[in-house]
């Protein structure tokens, strides 16, 4: 069964900038939730989302934006990228939900100059 | 605030010896996950522990989860190079979340 997949996997942009990352989860997994990962913070909860219905969401911005499609892939946005939006975004995807087993992708890494 | 914080942050070892790193918390977790994460790629799921007093074996890995259910353990017996990674712990909110430490970096210097 294959993984998770994001795209890109690396990505360079300037302030100001809005960006898109997708993700695609494992076959028959319908959540999937986002995390940014820093050096200083950790990994902090973004969104979750299932069967296309954002169930929780974290403490970020209303810059930081998702959604989630019928064959359960999903995307996430940022608009007006600020230099601090620099980090590694993970998306994880479960069977059950978002607290539990957790299958991770790569992520995407964002470098905002 | 961090709800679980996780010691040592940094750990350099030799091969062969043990080590032990601490995920702690005042609160109470129903569940507590244990991830690794290696560079370049993302976390990936060791173990779960849910019972306090919980002690489950993967290979050369020890998980224990305390017994008020507020704090867990790994203890790496006989360290190799392939044990190097961040070590991640992830506590059960409920409501579909898990919050994560900010990691164990262990180095395993042949």
């Amino acid at each position: 069964k294959a993984g998770v997949t994001q795209t890109p996997r690396y990505l360079i942009k300037t302030r100001g900038q809005q960006v898109t990352l997708s993700c695609s989860p494992i076959s028959g997994h319908r959540s999937v939730s986002w995390y940014q990962q820093t050096p200083g913070q950790g990994l902090q909860f973004l969104f979750e989302y299932f069967s296309e219905t954002q169930r929780n969401k974290g403490n970020f911005p209303g810059r930081f934006s998702g959604r989630q499609f019928s064959n359960s892939r999903s995307e996430m946005n940022v608009s007006t990228l600020e230099l601090g939006d620099s980090a590694l975004y993970l998306c994880a995807s479960s069977l059950a939900g978002g607290d539990a087993a957790q299958y991770f992708g790569p992520g995407t890494r964002l470098l905002v100059l | 605030t961090q709800l679980l914080e996780q010691s040592p942050q940094f750990l350099s070892i030799q091969e062969g010896e043990n080590l032990t790193v601490y995920c702690n918390s005042s609160s109470v977790f129903s569940s507590l996950q244990w991830y690794r994460q290696e560079p370049g790629e993302g976390p990936v799921l060791l173990v779960t522990v849910v019972t306090g007093g919980e002690v489950k074996k993967l290979k050369r890995l020890t998980f224990q989860f305390g017994d008020a259910r507020k704090d867990s353990s790994l203890h790496i017996t006989a360290a190799q190079p392939g044990d190097t990674g961040l070590y991640l712990c992830a506590g059960e909110l409920g409501n579909n979340r898990l919050a994560f430490g900010k990691g164990n970096q262990v180095v395993v210097i042949p």
